[in-house]
């Protein structure tokens, strides 16, 4: 059974810098793209990053473009997002998915970690 | 960005048929996808490239639709899926979503 099960989220002030780890089990962790996708409360969803199997692409939108970065461990079958210069928009439940190819669908998601970003 | 719109919500008797739309500002090809999210839970793939079922997805649901406009339709609707439906393309850079449409139980 595919699992990902998300941790790190929490409250943090703007400006700060704060890091999310997914652990993924229950398939081959490196022969998938995987993903970081956002939701705001109540609001609908936003893609937030991909990385490639082997970790040497990398995929961004322009809102979070130059702040933050994904990253993967294949000995660890761990993904991580680490997120710096937040603002209060980045407010959301972040939520870990396994892509399918480098242009596919999230066939898979984690259960989600909550970011506030306040003071 | 490719925006995708969907209408806000829509309320439907069990046993009645159900379809959802989604419309993108420019073509995706069949690159539509389609989830389900309860509420407090995460979404699920139920769509892929626009009319392939995912694993474990009842009959009940199937899609169609190619360039802008694309379809959801649930048939026969089951008391079960009351959920917020979402539409995501993954043709154009980047990735979006839609808005989503609540789907409520009369």
């Amino acid at each position: 059974e595919v699992q990902l099960v998300e941790s790190g989220g929490g409250l943090v002030q703007p400006g700060r810098s704060l890091k999310l780890s997914c652990a993924a089990s229950g398939f081959t962790f490196s022969n998938y793209y995987m993903a970081w996708v956002r939701q705001a409360p109540k609001k609908g969803l936003e893609w937030v990053a991909t990385i490639s199997t082997s970790g040497s692409r990398t995929y961004y939108p322009d809102s979070v473009k130059g702040r933050f970065t994904i990253s993967r461990d294949n000995a660890k079958s761990s993904l991580y997002l680490q997120m710096n210069s937040l603002k209060s928009e980045d407010t959301a439940t972040y939520y870990c998915a396994r892509q399918t190819g480098s242009g596919g669908w999230f066939a898979y998601w984690g259960q989600g970690t909550l970011v506030t970003v306040s003071s | 960005d490719t925006v995708l719109t969907q209408s806000p919500a829509l309320a439907v008797s069990p046993g009645e048929r159900v379809s959802i739309s989604c419309r993108a500002s420019e073509g995706v090809n069949s690159y539509m996808h389609w989830y389900q999210q309860k509420p407090g839970q995460q979404p699920k793939l139920l769509i892929y490239k626009a009319s392939n079922l995912a694993s474990g997805v009842p009959a009940r649901f199937s899609g169609s639709g190619s360039g802008t406009d694309f379809t959801l339709t649930i048939d026969p609707v089951e008391a079960d899926d009351t959920a917020t439906y979402f539409c995501q393309q993954s043709w154009n850079d980047p990735r979006t979503f839609g808005g989503g449409t609540k789907l409520e139980l009369k």
